[in-house]
């Protein structure tokens, strides 16, 4: 049982660039969320999803995109890639009947 | 607007000494809230949570108390040992199992041989 699966681990990424922060989980868990993790600020929420097909705004949408066409996917895009940016990227997943588990997050620099 | 608030960044306990960590939300819609522990270049992991029904739940060396009225709520882990040096993280949501957690931004603990 993998849980929360992200990929890459590291990513470094010229201003203006796009790219996409995959996200699998393999427990056939309902919600899924993307957060962030900046010194400071703790986690933020950047994106959820509670379903398939289903996605919403968390705290700091601007910027990102995503789409839940499975249960299993909840893929991040950035659209043009700015240095503020630049942070840990944490995917999470949940059934409600726990907290949610999180993977083992992405960090990326824009440059 | 910080909504939970962890006013400690740090916090230093003897080995086999009690460690707490504490915790303030301004949101009363929140009424589920949990712990989380993160070791470096690792993701979060979940620890024990509390419903605002309750306001006590222990888990083993783990306790986390609820004061509903202060909008309070604090992590005790008895005896700390050296593995519990991480960051830990407070969340919190508005009802159970709500997909939108709002967290604290973190204090680190240290437990000293």
């Amino acid at each position: 049982n993998a849980g929360v699966t992200q990929t890459p681990k590291f990513q470094v990424l010229k201003t203006g660039q796009s790219m996409t922060l995959q996200c699998a989980q393999d427990m056939n868990h309902e919600y899924m969320s993307w957060y962030r993790q900046d010194p400071g600020m703790g986690l933020r929420l950047i994106h959820y999803s509670v379903g398939a097909g289903i996605t919403d705004q968390g705290e700091v949408p601007n910027g990102y995109n995503v789409s839940r066409s499975t249960t299993e996917d909840f893929p991040l895009r950035l659209l043009s890639a700015a240095p503020s940016q630049t942070s840990v990227y944490f995917c999470a997943s949940t059934n409600r009947d726990y907290g949610y588990t999180f993977g083992s997050g992405t960090r990326l620099t824009v440059v | 607007d910080q909504q939970v608030k962890q006013n400690s960044p740090s916090l230093s306990v003897q080995e086999g000494r009690i460690s707490i960590l504490n915790c303030d939300y301004t949101n009363s819609m929140f009424d589920y809230f949990l712990w989380y522990k993160k070791y470096p270049a690792e993701g979060p992991t979940f620890l024990i949570s509390i419903s605002s029904i309750k306001d006590k739940n222990e888990d083993g060396r783990f306790t986390v108390f609820l004061n509903k009225s202060a909008k309070h709520l604090s992590l005790h882990i008895v005896p700390s040992q050296p593995g519990d040096s991480a960051v830990y993280f407070c969340a919190a949501s508005a009802n159970f199992g709500n997909e939108k957690l709002t967290f604290g931004t973190g204090t680190r603990l240290t437990i000293i041989p």
